[in-house]
């Protein structure tokens, strides 16, 4: 059964750095890709990134001077780190499988405030 | 980037009406587009994918036509589960972009 998983802290400070995780379960990160979807609060969606099955990464131009994703394969983990945040990257982060996107997180709610 | 215009935003329907929304691609997609339905609480939910392949489990009173750039998502006789948000995305290129969304009323 597939399933993805996000993690993180629900609260982070403007300027700092967000860093969540997602964990796979029931299928390989070495043979499908994995992708993170974020969505402001009452907005449309984002898509961010991706991390291919052999370990490229593709990133939305307008966020790649800040954003970086990773991978631990033994741990089937897929992680989003994220740096200078502001208000405005407030949102529910998803992380999905391929394209088109059969398999969703429940997602992880990012709120940034002081 | 390639621009999705959705349409309409906001559709009030009835049970057991048919509704369409449209979807445009700023340029060609092939027929790289989904379909997507939200509901609060629950997972995102591919309904339809390569503009007009229904998702394993997805009802037969949806289906999507188009290709190229104009797409579309009809539902026939709405049943109460169908009220929620739609979503399409386009998959052909990088970066994978989705419209605004509609959301689907009960009238």
């Amino acid at each position: 059964q597939v399933q993805l998983k996000e993690s993180g802290p629900g609260l982070v400070q403007p300027s700092q750095t967000l860093s969540l995780t997602c964990t796979v379960s029931g299928f390989s990160l070495t043979s499908y890709n994995v992708h993170w979807v974020r969505q402001p609060p009452g907005k449309g969606l984002e898509w961010m990134g991706r991390m291919r099955y052999n370990g490229d990464t593709s990133y939305n131009s307008a966020l790649k001077s800040r954003l970086s994703i990773s991978r631990d394969t033994s741990k089937n983990q897929v992680f989003l780190k994220m740096n200078s945040l502001q208000t405005d990257d407030t949102g529910t982060y998803y992380c999905t499988r391929d394209a088109p996107f059969a398999y969703w997180g429940q997602g992880t709610l990012v709120t940034v405030s002081s | 980037d390639v621009q999705m215009t959705q349409s309409p935003s906001y559709l009030a329907a009835s049970p057991g009406e048919s509704v369409s929304i449209s979807c445009k691609a700023s340029k060609s997609i092939s027929n790289n587009l989904a379909w997507y339905q939200e509901k609060p609480g629950k997972a995102n939910k591919l309904l339809i994918h390569s503009g007009s392949t229904l998702q394993s489990g997805t009802p037969s009173r949806f289906s999507g036509s188009g290709s190229g750039t104009d797409f579309t998502l009809t539902i026939r006789s709405l049943e109460s589960e169908d009220f929620a948000v739609y979503y399409c995305q386009q998959y052909n290129e990088y970066p994978y972009t989705f419209g605004a969304g509609t959301k689907l009323e009960l009238k």
